[in-house]
């Protein structure tokens, strides 16, 4: 079945520095691809997506392009900030028949200043 | 705004007890989800409803049931509570047609001893 694997975590950064938490997906069709983030405390949120190939979703300074060749959908940031600390989720969906979404592992980051 | 509320936020179960966690939507959202959130497997679609009427099994439906009470309301029942269920609870809703975004509450951590 469709699968999406992130890099491992944590991840501890200073502020300021580049960020990338690594994406793969294995699917049959052609998915839609999404990051979303969860800050402490709270449920997941959408920060950005992408619906195919060579697409790119940004939002909020994070950016990721859907990369078919390489089934990858990488989250990047240039400058990190402290308030980024929180745990990002990878997914993708087949939507047949419902918004069914297939998440990664989520990887936690902590920014510190 | 409300978005997506759950209750309870916190719920400690004996093994053998049941106990069913509410959700409520107020965004007017076709389909609703249950997931649950576990340490390093990212969150597992449990069951999901499409449309009022409807529900149908996710990943890992056992020892689990649903009810679409109406359009705004989506329940997830115990039965018979196991420790393997320990976990924490996320109900999220989504309009049709998909659009990739699901609206999450703030959670419901369940240990059952």
């Amino acid at each position: 079945g469709d699968s999406v694997t992130q890099m491992e975590g944590p991840v501890t950064l200073s502020e300021e520095a580049f960020l990338t938490i690594n994406c793969t997906y294995t699917a049959t069709g052609y998915p839609s691809l999404f990051w979303y983030v969860q800050y402490p405390g709270e449920g997941l949120q959408l920060l950005l997506k992408a619906t195919k190939a060579d697409d790119k979703g940004s939002n909020k300074g994070f950016e990721a392009t859907y990369r078919k060749e390489t089934t990858s959908f990488h989250l990047e940031k240039g400058s990190v900030q402290v308030s980024d600390s929180a745990v990002y989720f990878c997914a993708l969906s087949d939507f047949r028949g419902a918004q069914k979404l297939v998440f990664g592992q989520g990887t936690r980051l902590t920014i510190n200043p | 705004n409300a978005g997506v509320t759950q209750t309870p936020k916190f719920q400690v179960l004996k093994t053998g007890q049941s106990m069913t966690l509410q959700c409520a939507q107020d965004m007017n959202h076709n389909s609703m989800y249950w997931y649950r959130q576990d340490p390093g497997m990212g969150l597992r679609l449990i069951y999901y409803s499409a449309s009022e009427g409807t529900t149908d099994k996710g990943e890992v439906p056992n020892g689990y049931n649903v009810s679409r009470l109406n359009k705004r309301e989506f329940s997830l029942r115990l039965e018979s509570a196991a420790p393997s269920q320990t976990s924490v609870y996320f109900c999220a809703s989504s309009e049709v047609p998909d659009t990739g975004e699901l609206f999450f509450g703030e959670g419901s951590r369940l240990t059952v001893l």
